[in-house]
């Protein structure tokens, strides 16, 4: 079975600073996916950034920006010139290729300071 | 483009009464669907997952059920609510082929038992 595991429940960072976020994840698979979800105060899941597992180079959408390291089953998702927009929780999440459930971490919430 | 709708957005419901969450999908054919359940400041949970019309895999059974009685349509349904099944109901959807899958979040439903 997968297993995500997110180890900050609660980050805080100042307004245009940057802050970055862990998340470690356990499976045998070869074939999947990672992604970051955003969870703002409204409660919608919105899609942040996803990662492809069979390729090696960072995604990058924006100000957002992952940190891939494959071999470590590592997956941290980075957060440049931070805004007050980006308080949320944020959940990192795997699926295995071919359209199965996501399996979560316990999310992170992180508040940007002004 | 593809839009994902849920309705209620909130529901308060007694003990005992029955439920009917509805979730639909426009813009898409033939997608995955998905129900989970986030109870307060906790994680995702899969409740139930679908691959077509009829084709519903139950990770949780318990007191609830989903049907898809059509393509772009999906019900999560209880005769008998409990208070354990107050939390926040969000539908997803997914499709796609040769690494383009990705899941996408409805609004949610907020529902409360007492």
């Amino acid at each position: 079975a997968q297993t995500v595991t997110q180890s900050q429940p609660e980050m805080s960072v100042q307004e245009a600073e940057t802050v970055t976020l862990s998340c470690t994840y356990d499976t045998s698979e070869s074939n999947y996916y990672l992604f970051w979800y955003k969870q703002p105060p409204s409660r919608q899941m919105i899609l942040v950034i996803r990662q492809e597992a069979y390729k090696q180079q960072n995604a990058t959408e924006n100000r957002f920006s992952v940190n891939f390291q494959k071999a470590a089953k590592s997956f941290s998702l980075k957060i440049s010139d931070s805004q007050l927009g980006d308080t949320a929780m944020y959940f990192c999440a795997f699926m295995i290729r071919g359209n199965t459930p996501l399996v979560f971490g316990k999310g992170t919430r992180l508040s940007v300071i002004a | 483009s593809q839009t994902i709708h849920q309705w209620p957005a909130t529901l308060v419901q007694p003990v005992g009464s029955p439920l009917s969450l509805e979730c639909t999908v426009e813009g898409t054919s033939n997608p995955n669907l998905y129900w989970y359940r986030q109870a307060a400041g906790r994680g995702l949970q899969l409740l139930f997952y679908s691959v077509g019309i009829g084709q519903i895999s139950s990770e949780v059974p318990q007191n609830l059920s989903a049907s898809r009685p059509q393509d772009r349509q999906f019900i999560l349904s209880s005769k008998k609510l409990l208070l354990s099944d107050s939390g926040f109901y969000l539908c997803a959807w997914s499709r796609g082929t040769g690494g383009k899958e990705t899941q996408y979040f409805g609004p949610g439903t907020r529902l409360l038992v007492l």
